[in-house]
């Protein structure tokens, strides 16, 4: 059983489109981290949230951790080609929050 | 400062064969992990550790060993390979709970 749940698992639009992508447990979570991964790279820090119903933005995404922080979402408004990519969100558990899980990841690719 | 450092970058098995990954920090970060990526499955946790001297099964621990006798190192040790074990391996570490996690470029192992 995942222990972070992704979704959509793909996602294929066009350039402009407003998309939003979702992960959801049934795990309460010291903090939710968002990653993006390009092929034949490591996945890279996009966000940490923390605070039950934080919300932070970084230009066109916006990234939302649940009341409950069960869940989060990330929502990119405009796509553009750029931001294609493998999106992961990570989640701290064990003990003291040391170990960080994935989920398994949303495939986004963007058309011109 | 060189980040996170992994060897080797390619690597071909036979079955049964053993090998160590290398894997080096020069932050100076107390968490350091292993992963293994799947097409489809995210990446799934083998190992972490919170310190030297410290380490703990993560969500696919079976037939990988590791240990961490500095800060910098934490090699990650196949014992006797399998097919089952061709994937790509991400070393990470990070500084503490909430932190940015840095990942390795990645090993990519096949076991025939």
């Amino acid at each position: 059983t995942q222990l972070l749940e992704q979704s959509p698992q793909f996602l294929s639009i066009q350039e402009g489109e407003n998309l939003t992508v979702y992960c959801n447990s049934s795990s309460v979570f010291s903090s939710l981290q968002w990653y993006r991964q390009e092929p034949g790279e490591g996945p890279v820090l996009l966000v940490t949230v923390v605070t039950g119903g934080e919300v932070k933005k970084l230009k066109r995404l916006t990234f939302q951790f649940g009341d409950a922080r069960k869940d989060s979402s990330l929502h990119i408004t405009a796509a553009q080609p750029g931001d294609t990519g493998l999106y992961l969100c990570a989640g701290a558990r064990g003990q003291a929050g040391t170990a960080l899980i994935f989920g398994k990841g949303t495939t986004l690719s963007v058309s011109s | 400062n060189a980040g996170v450092t992994q060897t080797p970058k390619f690597q071909v098995l036979k079955t049964g064969q053993s090998m160590t990954l290398q894997c080096a920090q020069d932050m100076n970060h107390e968490y350091m992990s292993w992963y293994r990526q799947d097409p489809g499955m995210g990446l799934r946790l083998i190992h972490y550790s919170v310190g030297a001297g410290i380490t703990d099964q993560g969500e696919v621990p079976n037939g990988y060993n590791v240990s961490r006798s500095t800060t910098e190192d934490f090699p990650l040790r196949l014992l006797s390979a399998a097919p089952s074990q061709t994937s790509v391996y991400f070393c990470a570490s990070r500084r503490g709970r909430n932190n940015e996690q840095f990942f390795g470029p990645g090993t990519r192992l096949t076991v025939l």
